[in-house]
């Protein structure tokens, strides 16, 4: 049974900070990942999606990178802005099923 | 391209009632799963469907069921509402052109279901 887990839970930055979000998970038998944020009381936004095949994507100033042998990935945000306070989800595409993380809620302090 | 629509988008309900919500996928989208996020368990998968059959569930008693119809159009159920249930409830659409495939997810807003 896949398990996906984000440490921290929270997290708070100055503006103007990079930072790094991660994700970690226990099955590497996957076939992508995918970033999301999500504000408060809405959907969930995607914003990168990693193939099983690929190290990293890029997209503006977030680049997310996949280790599948070790089981992990991270989102670097490049020099934080208020409008990235949200939470974080990372989410395993396997065998017919997604599980997604529990979140990283990031605020960014101005 | 219109995006994933969700309705209704707010719903209050009582105990022991029964609820049914419904999710338009982007066109040309065949994969449908449902989600249900609630404070203290984060996201939890309920289903998804691909072509109009369930391919896969997640672990929901069988008061939660699901349906999927030729337009790729989806309906949840919840039956015998508890106030557990209460929750955001996100649909997701998926190109996923393979039935064992997994691809990129584009969420509706969620309906905000309340349980008195």
């Amino acid at each position: 049974k896949q398990e996906v887990t984000q440490i921290p839970a929270a997290l708070s930055v100055p503006e103007g900070e990079n930072l790094v979000l991660n994700c970690s998970f226990t099955d590497s038998a996957i076939y992508n990942l995918q970033w999301f944020r999500q504000d408060p009381g809405k959907g969930l936004t995607s914003l990168l999606l990693i193939q099983s095949s690929q190290r990293e994507q890029t997209s503006g100033r977030l680049n997310a990178s996949l280790d599948k042998s070790s089981g992990r990935s991270t989102l670097y945000i490049a020099a934080s802005q208020p409008g990235d306070s949200a939470t974080y989800l990372c989410a395993v595409g396997g065998y017919q099923k997604v599980t997604f993380g529990t979140g990283t809620k990031l605020q960014v302090i101005p | 391209k219109a995006g994933v629509t969700q309705t209704p988008r707010y719903l209050i309900k009582t105990r022991g009632q029964q609820v049914t919500l419904s999710c338009s996928p982007i066109s040309g989208h065949r994969s449908v799963s449902w989600y249900q996020q609630t404070p203290g368990q984060g996201l939890q998968f309920l289903f998804e469907y691909f072509s109009e059959t369930q391919r896969n569930k997640g672990n929901f008693p069988g008061r939660f069921s699901g349906r999927q119809f030729s337009n790729s159009r989806s309906e949840m159920n919840v039956s015998t509402l508890e106030l557990g249930d209460s929750a955001l409830y996100l649909c997701a659409s998926s190109l996923a052109t393979v039935r064992t495939s997994t691809d990129t997810q584009y969420f509706g807003p969620g309906t905000r279901l309340t349980v008195l």
